[in-house]
């Protein structure tokens, strides 16, 4: 089945720790995206890649940071520098930019 | 600035008592208008693409519709499996936008 799968479901994250969100798709897609999504906000875009080994900020980068060393592939970490990380992560692929997008499963990160 | 307004924020009907879901926009050179749902703890399952004014797509008991200014997604004899947050989100040029979602809440 093809589809896009992320993991884990549930991390915990301690002060001043990275940790990495793992994001995989077999649809043979090119674009890869990340969003935040928070209670009673709509999904906001934190990175975004087009092609293998490029990539782009969205509206809200900062205290992230991903690679694209495989097309199937589109790791976020999370770094210290990100104040509030708790959230509902979700990672989505396109054809290409702009075009439907479909979604992951998502990740919620707790901090402890 | 770019907008996307879904309305109402929450909904809660009746099984059967159908309704509409509306989502307003303010985005010039609309590429494409898209609904999804979201059930709690999951990601967003894709619905519809709609890309011109007059377009209408169905599924089940769903059906959006899209004109110049808004799309409405149509719950039509809803079950209380319809329950869940309806995602609307527009593209401008290579742009996606999301509105904030409506809970729709079907009661058995």
């Amino acid at each position: 089945d093809g589809g896009i799968t992320q993991s884990p479901k549930y991390l915990f994250r301690k002060e001043g720790q990275n940790v990495t969100l793992s994001c995989e798709q077999n649809l043979n897609h090119d674009a890869m995206y990340w969003y935040r999504q928070d209670p009673g906000q709509g999904l906001r875009l934190i990175y975004y890649s087009q092609i293998v080994n490029d990539f782009q900020k969205g509206d809200i980068a900062e205290g992230y940071s991903v690679s694209r060393e495989k097309k199937e592939s589109f790791p976020l970490t999370v770094t210290s520098a990100q104040k509030n990380p708790t959230a509902f992560y979700l990672c989505a692929s396109s054809g290409g930019r702009g075009e439907t997008q479909y979604f992951g499963p998502g990740t919620r990160l707790l901090v402890l | 600035e770019d907008q996307v307004t879904q309305s109402p924020e929450a909904l809660r009907l009746q099984e059967g008592e159908s309704s509409s879901l509306n989502c307003s926009y303010t985005v010039s050179g609309l590429r494409g208008l898209f609904w999804y749902r979201q059930d709690p703890g999951k990601g967003p399952e894709f619905l519809f693409t709609l890309y011109s004014a007059g377009e209408e797509k169905e599924k089940e008991r769903l059906k959006a519709t899209l004109t110049k200014k808004e799309s409405f997604l149509h719950i039509t004899a809803p079950k209380p499996e319809d329950s869940a947050t309806y995602l609307c989100a527009v593209r401008r040029d290579d742009k996606i936008i999301f509105g904030k979602g409506t809970r729709l809440h079907i009661l058995p």
